[in-house]
């Protein structure tokens, strides 16, 4: 049973740029959530999706976009890069009857330079 | 606003010796809450969980403690072995989004 899986691992953008970063949810999940996690800090979410709509969204610009593909699969895009978009992806799925328990990926690291 | 925080940013522990890492919250209508193994390179992973009609709840080795009254969380690790390295993040969900805190680091000397 596979877990949670991100991709790309790494992507070096420079600014300006857009980014797609992807993301699987494990087996059986329905809902996926994405975090933003810079150097030494905690994880800070993103927005959550759950059939194919975003259901909730933390304190993120309009730079940041997401979309959910009706196999649950998820993808987070963002525009206009900025130096401080550099972080970690963090992608965590969840099955909407337990949605408290989220599976994180291992994640995408971002640079823009 | 309000958020989830930590105590101490680095703990260090001897090799079987306990830990305890320490969480103060401050939404004091957060009913779940979550501690999160994180090791370098990887995603968190979830250890134990605790509901606020709650004040204790054992798993294997870890337990995690929460303090309405004070708003305080704590996770003690019995018998702490090198494999729990790892910074440990307390989360609070409310209306299904995570609010993490920034994370203690937990270093086991051997």
């Amino acid at each position: 049973d596979a877990g949670v899986t991100q991709s790309p691992t790494h992507l070096i953008k420079t600014r300006g740029q857009q980014v797609t970063l992807r993301c699987s949810p494990k087996s059986g999940h329905d809902t996926v959530s994405w975090y933003q996690q810079a150097l030494g800090q905690g994880p800070q979410f993103i927005f959550q999706y759950y059939e194919e709509e975003e259901r909730q969204r933390g304190n993120f610009p309009d730079r940041f976009s997401g979309h959910q593909f009706p196999n649950y699969s998820s993808e987070l895009n963002v525009n206009a890069l900025l130096l401080g978009d550099s972080a970690l992806y963090l992608c965590a799925s969840s099955f909407t009857a337990g949605v408290e328990t989220q599976y994180f990926g291992p994640g995408t690291r971002l640079l823009v330079l | 606003g309000e958020s989830v925080g930590l105590h101490l940013p680095t703990l260090s522990v001897q090799e079987g010796d306990n830990s305890i890492i320490n969480c103060a919250y401050s939404n004091s209508a957060s009913d779940y809450f979550i501690w999160y193994k994180q090791e370098s390179g990887k995603g968190p992973q979830f250890i134990i969980d605790i509901r606020s009609n709650m004040d204790k709840r054992q798993g294997q080795r870890v337990t995690v403690l929460l303090n309405k009254t004070v708003k305080h969380l704590s996770l003690q690790i019995a018998a702490t072995q090198p494999g729990d390295s790892a910074v440990y993040f307390c989360a609070e969900n409310m209306f299904d989004k995570v609010i993490f805190g920034p994370g203690t680091s937990l270093s086991v000397i051997p």
